[in-house]
């Protein structure tokens, strides 16, 4: 089954204790990229990947890294977290040339 | 800036009705755009979408209607069902670009 798969999908940790939320893929997709979703604020996207190797920021990188090793896998990086990252994240994945992104299924951080 | 907006936070519809949903953009240079369904607890689900060269575009009942004059995006969904309910994101994307400019959503509840 096509997918995009997150883990965790719950997580609840306390300001300044490093964390990684895992993303992968298994559609082949080159481009990926992170979302958080805030109430009243939508979908605003942190960091996007057009390839291995290739990141770029999106509207909101402050406090967040990324990393594109391999296609499939798309981690995002909390290396300090505050409470103002407390939020819904989303990944997602789209082939080259296409508009329709695939979204996995969130992670909802708390950050106490 | 530039913003993409939903006009109502919350639709009831009564199960059979037709539901419309709808939402306005402000950048012009906007030529491609989405709408998604996010059901409680899940990502955001493509629907269906409509690039600046059409007005209207049809799916398995679901429509967009795309006002280019007015800068005025909608959907329509024929005979709602309760698995209509959900949260309803309209996206747009200038042409040749990778970022997705998300709305806040309207939440759909259908009524039995």
């Amino acid at each position: 089954e096509a997918q995009v798969t997150q883990n965790p999908r719950y997580l609840i940790t306390v300001t300044g204790k490093k964390l990684t939320v895992t993303c992968s893929q298994n559609m082949n997709h080159e481009y990926m990229s992170w979302y958080r979703q805030d109430p009243g604020l939508g979908l605003r996207q942190i960091y996007y990947s057009m390839n291995v190797e290739v990141t770029d920021k999106g509207d909101v990188p402050e406090g967040y890294k990324v990393s594109r090793k391999e296609k499939r896998n798309f981690p995002l990086i909390l290396e300090s977290p505050s409470p103002n990252q407390t939020s819904l994240y989303f990944c997602a994945s789209r082939r080259p040339g296409a508009d329709t992104q695939y979204f996995g299924p969130g992670t909802r951080l708390t950050v106490l | 800036g530039e913003s993409v907006g939903l006009h109502l936070p919350t639709l009831s519809v009564q199960e059979g009705d037709n539901s419309i949903i709808n939402c306005a953009y402000s950048n012009s240079a906007s030529d491609y755009f989405i709408w998604y369904k996010q059901e409680s607890g899940k990502g955001p689900q493509f629907i269906i979408d409509i690039r600046s060269n059409m007005d209207k575009r049809q799916g398995q009942r679901v429509t967009v209607l795309l006002n280019k004059t007015v800068k005025h995006l909608s959907l329509q969904i024929a005979a709602t069902q309760p698995g209509d309910s959900a949260v309803y994101f309209c996206a747009e994307k200038v042409g040749g670009g990778n970022k997705l400019t998300f709305g806040t959503g309207t939440q759909l509840k259908v009524e039995l």
